[in-house]
């Protein structure tokens, strides 16, 4: 089945104890991109990658980091979470970028406390 | 200082009414325009998408229809069905490759 998979679905965690959330595409996309979704503001673009060691920031991109070493992983990386970055976290992969229609992943619901 | 704007938070329907959800936007570069559809515990998944040299798409009971002078588009669904009833966010982008701006969604309930 042609999914993008997060890992883990729910987290909670400390301020300051680093994190990282996997996300993992099987449909051999070029493009990936995690996005966060906080209430009134919709889905706001963190990160994403056009390629292969190719990424770029998006709108929010403050105390995050990702990677893309393997076309099939885009994992989200939180050096120091702090307070501001609990949300609802998703992953999503794309054949040719935004306008060809993003898959996205489940969820991760991040609560940093 | 959103660019994409959908006003309306919430709207309700009846069972085989037309629901007609609004989106505004203010950056006259978007090129692709896209409506996602969210359900709750999921991630949202891709519903339609229009390009900025048309102004109409269909796809069965999804409509959506572009009016660039307005910067304004719209999607129509028409019957509206209970397995409609979902968070609907529309998106915008400025190139195939730029990234998505996304509104802040709008809740559909359809009441029988």
């Amino acid at each position: 089945e042609a999914q993008v998979t997060q890992n883990p679905r729910y987290l909670i965690t400390v301020t300051g104890k680093k994190l990282t959330v996997t996300c993992s595409q099987n449909m051999n996309h070029e493009y990936m991109s995690w996005y966060r979704q906080d209430p009134g503001l919709g889905l706001r673009q963190i990160y994403y990658s056009m390629n292969v060691e190719v990424t770029d920031k998006g709108d929010v991109p403050e105390g995050y980091k990702v990677s893309r070493k393997e076309k099939r992983n885009f994992p989200l990386i939180l050096e120091s979470p702090s307070p501001n970055q609990t949300s609802l976290y998703f992953c999503a992969s794309s054949l040719a970028g935004g306008s060809s229609g993003y898959t996205f992943g489940s969820g991760t619901r991040l609560t940093v406390v | 200082d959103q660019q994409v704007k959908q006003n309306s938070p919430s709207l309700s329907v009846q069972e085989g009414r037309i629901s007609i959800l609004n989106c505004d936007y203010t950056n006259s570069m978007f090129d692709y325009f896209l409506w996602y559809k969210k359900y709750p515990a999921e991630g949202p998944t891709f519903l339609i998408s229009i390009s900025s040299i048309k102004d109409k798409n269909e796809d069965g009971r999804f409509t959506v229809f572009l009016n660039k002078s307005a910067k304004h588009l719209s999607l129509h669904i028409v019957p509206s069905q209970p397995g409609d009833s979902a968070v609907y966010f529309c998106a915008a982008s400025t190139d195939s490759w730029g990234k998505l701006q996304f509104g802040a969604g709008t809740q559909v309930v359809v009441t029988p």
